[in-house]
């Protein structure tokens, strides 16, 4: 099934270091949205973005709407233990249904 | 927590088996979305049902069905289970159909065929 390219596949931090993870598509995509799953759970929504070029923060994470609504990044500032687990990017084209998502990037953050 | 239940948390078939998975939504939400999580991706769309009807379909075959009920609560069915279909399946509840990022997300059934 389509996916979109996500990367980095896996990251290992130590505590307090900035974090960066992006997702591009061959496609254009209308909306943009960044999940965190932690193990046996379902993904959780971080941050969602609607516009191209739109810069949006919840708390200590920024994430940005591509211009060529193309790709999009997250960024995690100031990185604690509890940041680790697996990021999925998302994101929806036209009036559809379904959530298209990204491989994922393992972080790993070291105290 | 989001208010979607899932049930089983895990379960075990054999090939060729059928299986059925239940999907409880959060109160409110009239849409569930089915989705399949393989190890090491990212979730796959199966299918959405809105109001008891279907709404939209992933490129899974026709083994693959689902009904939804008049409390919104979901099944996801598999006939003749093969191999390749141990993954976690996630359900999703929303209350606005077709519109993707509105979508809350249960725990999962984690699903393997030996």
């Amino acid at each position: 099934g389509q996916q979109l390219n996500q990367s980095p596949q896996s990251m290992f931090i130590q505590e307090g270091e900035d974090v960066s993870m992006n997702c591009t598509s061959s496609s254009i995509f209308n909306t943009w949205l960044w999940y965190k799953q932690d193990p046996g759970e379902g993904p959780v929504l971080l941050i969602a973005l609607y516009k191209a070029g739109e810069l949006t923060s919840n708390g200590r994470l920024t994430a940005q709407f591509g211009i060529t609504r193309k790709d999009s990044f997250l960024n995690i500032s100031a990185s604690i233990p509890s940041d680790v687990g697996i990021y999925f990017c998302a994101g929806t084209q036209g009036g559809s249904e379904k959530l298209v998502f990204g491989k994922g990037t393992k972080l790993t953050v070291n105290p | 927590e989001t208010g979607v239940t899932q049930s089983p948390t895990h379960l075990i078939k054999t090939r060729g088996q059928q299986v059925t998975l239940r999907c409880s939504s959060q109160s409110g939400h009239n849409t569930v979305s089915w989705y399949q999580q393989a190890l090491g991706q990212g979730p796959q769309f199966i299918f959405q049902y809105y109001r008891e009807e279907e709404n939209g379909r992933g490129n899974f075959p026709p083994r693959f069905s689902g009904l939804q009920f008049p409390n919104y609560s979901s099944e996801l069915n598999v006939n003749a289970l093969e191999l390749d279909d141990s993954a976690l399946y996630l359900c999703a509840s929303s209350d606005t159909r077709g519109v993707g990022e509105k979508l809350f997300f249960g725990s999962g059934t984690q699903l393997s065929v030996l």
